[in-house]
């Protein structure tokens, strides 16, 4: 079946502009979490949402990081006015409700700010 | 504080066996998790432990003991493909609410011929 589907695949940008990352999690799956992985680091928790609960934004760097879930599906992470240390690679993750359950993740979008 | 503390490297010859360690600090627990993760790609799930103990699932077997905040990921029959990073991840809510993980820096493990 699908997996975890995340676009653009590679995102550069000019420092300063915004901009929007999507992910569409597995199908059924209620929980559905942001990472982002810098060069030869490990993953940095951004927000998490689990069903119709308010989110877990206890991650995000700074405010101009927002990210939204909108039917209980598809999310978006947004950026704005960026800067060349939001480089990464953005992972979106889903799994099913209970503690047990693994995470899948997506393929990533690599995010160049130039 | 969250810490979880991995080594950044290993090195293992085809066909020997490795265990990569894990330790973690962490205000509750429930759960860990190891993750393979190949460069480029994402991370893919490997094993589950909430309970102290083996679990064995084919070359790879997970150890965990919560009482001393440890777990090691031992890799059997070492193959050229193995060659990749393993995160610990532990998820650090108590109780039924499922909260997120918290990643270690992972392991990057070379296999050579």
């Amino acid at each position: 079946g699908a997996g975890v589907s995340q676009s653009p695949s590679n995102k550069v940008t000019e420092k300063g502009k915004d901009v929007e990352l999507r992910c569409d999690p597995i199908s059924g799956h209620t929980a559905l979490y942001w990472y982002r992985q810098s060069l030869g680091q490990g993953l940095e928790f951004l927000i998490y949402f689990q069903g119709n609960s308010a989110p877990d934004k206890s991650g995000l760097p700074s405010d101009r990081f927002s990210a939204e879930r909108t039917g209980g599906s598809v999310s978006t992470l947004t950026i704005q006015r960026t800067q060349q240390e939001d480089s990464a690679v953005y992972l979106c993750a889903s799994s099913p409700s209970g503690s047990n359950q693994p995470q899948h993740f997506g393929d990533g979008t690599r995010l160049s700010i130039l | 504080g969250q810490n979880i503390d991995q080594p950044t490297e290993m090195t293992a010859t085809e066909g020997a066996i490795v265990q990569i360690n894990c330790t973690y600090q962490t205000s509750g627990f429930n759960g860990l998790f190891w993750y393979q993760q190949h460069a480029g790609e994402a991370p893919t799930f490997l094993s589950y432990n909430v309970l102290d103990g083996l679990e064995e699932k084919g070359r790879f077997s997970s150890f965990l003991s919560r009482s001393k905040g440890y777990s090691y990921l031992l890799l059997k029959e070492l193959q050229m493909k193995d060659s990749a990073s393993y995160l610990c991840a532990v998820r650090d809510q108590n109780g039924g609410s499922q909260g997120n993980l918290i990643f270690g820096k992972g392991t990057k493990l070379s296999v050579k011929p």
